[in-house]
């Protein structure tokens, strides 16, 4: 079973709310991580946790706040978002962060910043 | 510098056609992984395969099938009898970097657009 799990799968937001992204696994993977993907462009990587400790954070910035609560979820909260945040955000998850390690993707939440 | 190059942007064939899709990669490492992932229109992307640097051998799944040559630093996707159903962007992705701890990151490519057309 490969499966990574999100919701929603779609949300739209204004600017002053607070929302989050979740995601879960069942796979007893030790490392998460959260992408964004803008139309016609490959993920950008934000943030990943690794045993449930923030590993690697892109210089991503404070309006979005990662929260790993325990091995199997993974939350991204969301505050004062731009219209230019709007994008897929994509969950994955792997067995470790080892260079041999497969990423499985979530299928993703389609957010929409007015 | 790790780079991973996929030169065709958008590729449309005819239901049947087989395709091949491009993969080049740069790096100066000697262990990595090389990946293929398949993004349909609904936006999962969803791992196809893995391949070690170690190991040249090419590789069959069903109409899929993987050329890696380390001589020329690629990594090619063939769809054999394409089918409406393989219509994505597909992307490839480089791993690089020891296992001693290594907090590595994919390196992806730009992705191709495969049309399949009926």
């Amino acid at each position: 079973d490969t499966e990574v799990t999100q919701t929603p799968k779609h949300l739209v937001m204004g600017m002053t709310n607070k929302k989050s992204l979740k995601c879960e696994q069942h796979m007893g993977h030790r490392a998460m991580y959260w992408y964004k993907q803008k139309a016609k462009k490959p993920p950008e990587l934000m943030f990943v946790y690794s045993y449930e400790k923030l590993s690697i954070n892109e210089s991503v910035p404070s309006r979005f706040s990662p929260e790993c609560p325990n091995s199997s979820l993974l939350n991204l909260h969301l505050h004062a978002l731009q219209p230019e945040d709007s994008a897929l955000y994509l969950c994955a998850s792997s067995q470790g962060v080892r260079t041999s390690d497969t990423q499985y993707f979530g299928p993703g939440t389609r957010l929409t910043v007015l | 510098a790790q780079k991973v190059t996929q030169a065709q942007t958008e590729i449309s064939v005819v239901e049947k056609e087989d395709v091949t899709l491009d993969c080049v990669y740069e790096t100066r490492d000697t262990t990595y992984y090389l990946f293929w992932y398949k993004q349909p229109p609904s936006g999962e992307l969803v791992f196809l395969i893995r391949r070690n640097s170690f190991d040249e051998q090419n590789e069959i799944s069903g109409r899929y099938s993987w050329n890696f040559q380390k001589s020329t630093s690629s990594f090619n996707f063939t769809i054999t009898a394409s089918q409406v159903v393989d219509s994505a962007v597909y992307f490839c992705a480089l791993s690089e970097g020891t296992n001693a701890g290594n907090n590595r990151k994919l390196i992806w490519g730009l992705g191709t657009s495969l049309a399949v057309n009926p």
